[in-house]
């Protein structure tokens, strides 16, 4: 256990449809990183956020929005969801922003769209 | 976006050890030099880091090279546990944290 919590771990639905993706960071970690990974790709960094404020921002597509509640729990929300976002949402914490800080990820949410 | 640039696979034979390397010509000099791997069906995990100077952990080894535009991760005694894809990035703080495609290591038994 990472200590990075992501819920729910599968999820099917339809198209057009509107889904929620959770996370909870690791204790004491105040940045939280969103990732995407579609089948044999890489990890697409969408978006990141500090402390309640975002900070970095990828290529998240505009159906796409997150944000960072005062507990620090994030949520990734994903509207009008068509076949080619079907992928691997990661979650990942760190204490910071800062070049040295680590960055610990969850276990990820596998998002099927039919 | 600071770019690392890694071989795409590497063959290694169990318990033999394995160096990974990693070319980040344009980096900067707050750049943080990261390495993670992500095993099968898992998300990514913390390999090690560092800045200028070597460093060791449990897990491995990072060399960094003198001029700091290239690094090379060393797994000592790699195990068929280590066959996963590596990831070298450079961080820098509140930026676009992005991972490329990585090494696929194989570590033959």
């Amino acid at each position: 256990d990472s200590g990075v919590t992501q819920t729910p771990k599968h999820l099917i639905t339809a198209t057009g449809q509107r889904v929620t993706l959770r996370c909870s960071p690791r204790s004491g970690d105040l940045s939280v990183y969103w990732y995407q990974q579609s089948l044999d790709q890489g990890l697409q960094f969408l978006i990141q956020y500090y402390n309640g404020e975002e900070r970095a921002k990828g290529n998240i597509l505009e159906r796409f929005s997150a944000q960072q509640f005062p507990d620090l729990h994030s949520e990734l929300n994903l509207s009008s969801l068509e076949l080619g976002d079907s992928a691997l949402y990661f979650c990942a914490s760190s204490e910071g922003g800062a070049g040295a800080n680590v960055l610990t990820f969850g276990a990820g949410s596998r998002l099927t769209v039919l | 976006d600071a770019k690392t640039t890694q071989p795409n696979s590497m063959e290694s034979n169990e318990e033999e050890p394995v160096h990974l390397p990693c070319n980040h010509s344009t980096i900067s000099g707050t750049d943080y030099i990261h390495w993670y791997r992500q095993l099968p069906s898992q998300g990514p995990e913390y390999v090690i880091h560092g800045l200028t100077s070597n460093v060791n952990n449990r897990m491995a080894s990072l060399a960094i090279a003198e001029d700091r535009k290239s690094s090379t991760l060393i797994l000592h005694r790699a195990t068929l546990r280590d066959a996963a894809v590596y990831y070298c990035i450079l961080r820098r703080g509140d930026y676009k944290l992005s991972f490329g495609a990585g090494t696929t290591v194989t570590v033959r038994a």
